[in-house]
């Protein structure tokens, strides 16, 4: 029983590139949320998606961010014109319901590093 | 002891020896609470939770306290080992579905053989 997967676990940029991170959240889970990690801090809400629908993208920079969960396939968060300050550690979860007590399960994360 | 670091604060305690771990939280409309170990180079892992019509709870060597008029939540782990080494955050949300999870800044936990 796979928990949550995200890959790649490590991701090196150069400014200016892209960056994709995917998410396969556990099986018959279908609420996906995004977090950042800075080192030495707590993880940051960042978006919350199901199966094709954003629902709350309110911690997502305007610019530059974007993220999906499509109908088949892993959750995508893509950052464009990547910057020295995106460097971090990114983590998913995912939970079978939206219930407040349904379990957020999280994965390993993938950590970018922007040259 | 306890201290402040530069970025985490970090609790050193003797193995065998019980751990306590606070965390202040800031919105009196949080309902729900839950405790996170994550070990390095991994994800946030569930210890425990508790809703906010609870002051207790006990889990497998672990409670969790609630007090709700001064907005603090501990985590206790009774007999610590070498394993329970990590940094433990609390995170807080709404009853609201779908209402998301804030967490706190993270204290480590070092336990010393």
């Amino acid at each position: 029983n796979a928990g949550v997967m995200q890959n790649p676990r490590h991701l090196v940029r150069r400014r200016g590139q892209e960056a994709r991170l995917r998410c396969s959240p556990m099986k018959g889970h279908s609420h996906v949320y995004w977090y950042r990690q800075l080192p030495e801090e707590g993880l940051k809400f960042m978006v919350y998606l199901q199966k094709e629908n954003i629902i709350d993208e309110s911690g997502m920079p305007k610019e530059r961010f974007s993220a999906e969960f499509p109908k088949e396939g892993p959750s995508i968060l893509r950052i464009q014109q990547v910057v020295r300050g995106d460097s971090a550690a990114y983590f998913c979860a995912s939970s079978r319901t939206a219930s407040y007590n349904s379990p957020l399960h999280f994965g390993n994360g993938t950590r970018l590093t922007v040259t | 002891g306890e201290s402040v670091g530069l970025h985490l604060p970090t609790l050193s305690v003797q193995e065998g020896d019980n751990s306590i771990i606070n965390c202040a939280y800031s919105n009196s409309a949080s309902d729900y609470f839950i405790w996170y170990k994550q070990e390095s180079g991994k994800g946030p892992q569930f210890i425990i939770d508790i809703r906010s019509n609870m002051d207790k709870r006990q889990g497998q060597r672990v409670t969790v306290l609630l007090n709700k008029t001064v907005k603090h939540l501990s985590l206790q782990i009774a007999a610590t080992q070498p394993g329970d080494s990590a940094v433990y955050f609390c995170a807080e949300k709404g009853v609201v579905a779908g209402n998301m999870l804030t967490f706190g800044g993270g204290t480590r936990l070092m336990v010393k053989p």
